[in-house]
């Protein structure tokens, strides 16, 4: 089976431009995570979706960065404009229930803002 | 911000030998989990214990869990080369949404 599906896997681009990250969660998993880590931050839960409803957005840095959930199975993560801080690796996680616990983790989109 | 803290933040042993990493959060949990993060990759989930439980195995892996101290410890026996990553405590409280410590990076040496 296909594990959690991110992309792209790398990113560059230049600081005010817009980045849009994808993932496909494991078919069936009804909820969907989207982290951030960093080596001064380490991982940071940005966002979290429950049938595709954001539950809590708490982590979003700022207005920035928005994300969706069209459906069970897509998520997109978005930065406008993007900044040199910005940059870290972008993970999206999804479980089969928020009460399931266990996240299966995508490899990470990796982020660089010049 | 990170409720688990992990120690030590890096670890260097041989291989055959135990290793040991220790996490210490701060509120109460529903759960603990481990979670393992090879260079360059995604995490992957290696044990879960609850709150009601005192210790897991898995394998060449061992969890224990103390509430009372908010503490678990994470011992892999007999290491390989391959056991070289990253390890990650990560607590579930009521909210379910995980919380993750700042990883302890441990090398095996061949």
């Amino acid at each position: 089976d296909a594990g959690v599906i991110q992309s792209p896997r790398h990113e560059v681009t230049e600081m005010g431009q817009e980045v849009t990250l994808r993932c496909k969660p494991i078919s069936g998993h009804n909820s969907l995570f989207w982290y951030r880590q960093t080596m001064m931050r380490g991982l940071e839960l940005l966002i979290y979706f429950n049938n595709n409803v954001p539950i809590d957005d708490s982590g979003m840095p700022e207005d920035r960065f928005s994300a969706k959930m069209p459906n069970a199975s897509f998520s997109t993560l978005k930065i406008q404009p993007s900044e040199p801080r910005d940059s870290a690796v972008y993970f999206c996680a999804s479980s089969l229930s928020v009460s399931t616990d266990t996240q299966y983790f995508g490899p990470g989109t990796r982020l660089t803002v010049l | 911000s990170q409720q688990g803290e992990e120690d030590p933040q890096a670890l260097s042993i041989q291989e055959g030998e135990n290793a040991t990493m220790n996490c210490s959060y701060k509120t109460s949990i529903n759960n603990l989990q481990w979670y393992r993060q090879n260079s360059g990759r995604g995490l992957v989930h290696l044990i879960l214990i609850r709150s009601n439980e005192r210790e897991k195995h898995s394998g060449r892996l061992r969890v224990t869990l103390d509430t009372s101290k908010k503490s678990s410890s994470l011992l892999i026996t007999a290491s390989r080369a391959a056991d070289t990553a990253s390890y990650f405590c990560a607590t579930a409280g009521s909210a379910r949404q995980l919380t993750f410590g700042s990883g302890t990076q441990l090398t095996v040496l061949p």
